[in-house]
């Protein structure tokens, strides 16, 4: 079956460190995406990218970092600048912008 | 400023009731309007969508309303069942609302 794939579900990071978030998709979507979700806010853009090798900055991008080597994958580093990180992070995928989104089933990360 | 504004946060309906849920947008350039439900600690799927070409779209017990002039569409989910009760989110390309929670009361 097609779909994405998030690992690892959850994530504890202790303070100062770096954590890597992995999304694999395997419906041939040309765009990625990577949202972060916080109680009452919604989902908010942290990075998309709509073809390999090239990826833009959304709302939120400050603390975080992402590659697109390859059109299946699309990881997403947090970084130690990333002040507030605790969060559920979600990975989607889809044909372009406008059009529907598929979606991961998310990594829970928690700083300890 | 917020792209896509969404209201109630909240609802809560009896079981074979009518739910329906607002959100209004900002940028014209918007072409593609879809509905988002999320249950509790998954993923969020695509429920139904709209483009600005059509003032309705009717899928099952879902139905969009759009209207391009006033920049507001609407959910709205005939017959609401308690497995309907869910997060629901409206988005445009790149932007999500802040979500309504619904409830369904048997």
């Amino acid at each position: 079956d097609g779909g994405i794939t998030q690992s690892p579900k959850y994530l504890f990071r202790k303070e100062g460190q770096n954590v890597t978030l992995s999304c694999e998709q395997n419906l041939n979507h040309d765009a990625m995406y990577w949202y972060r979700q916080d109680p009452g806010q919604g989902l908010r853009l942290i990075y998309y990218s709509q073809i390999v090798n090239d990826f833009q900055k959304g709302d939120i991008a400050e603390g975080y970092s992402v590659s697109r080597e390859k059109k299946e994958s699309f990881p997403l580093t947090v970084t130690s600048a990333q002040k507030n990180p605790t969060a559920f992070y979600l990975c989607a995928s889809s044909l372009a912008p406008n059009y529907g989104y598929t979606f991961g089933s998310g990594t829970r990360l928690t700083v300890v | 400023q917020q792209q896509v504004k969404q209201s109630p946060q909240s609802l809560i309906v009896q079981k074979g009731g009518i739910s329906i849920i607002n959100c209004a947008y900002e940028n014209t350039a918007f072409d593609y309007f879809p509905w988002y439900q999320q249950f509790p600690g998954k993923g969020p799927a695509l429920l139904i969508a709209i483009r600005p070409d059509v003032s309705e779209k009717k899928e099952g017990r879902f139905t969009i309303s759009f209207n391009k002039s006033a920049k507001q569409f609407s959910l709205h989910i005939m017959d609401s069942q308690p497995g309907d009760s869910a997060t629901y989110f409206c988005a445009a390309p790149f932007y999500f609302g802040t979500g309504t929670s619904l409830t369904v009361i048997p």
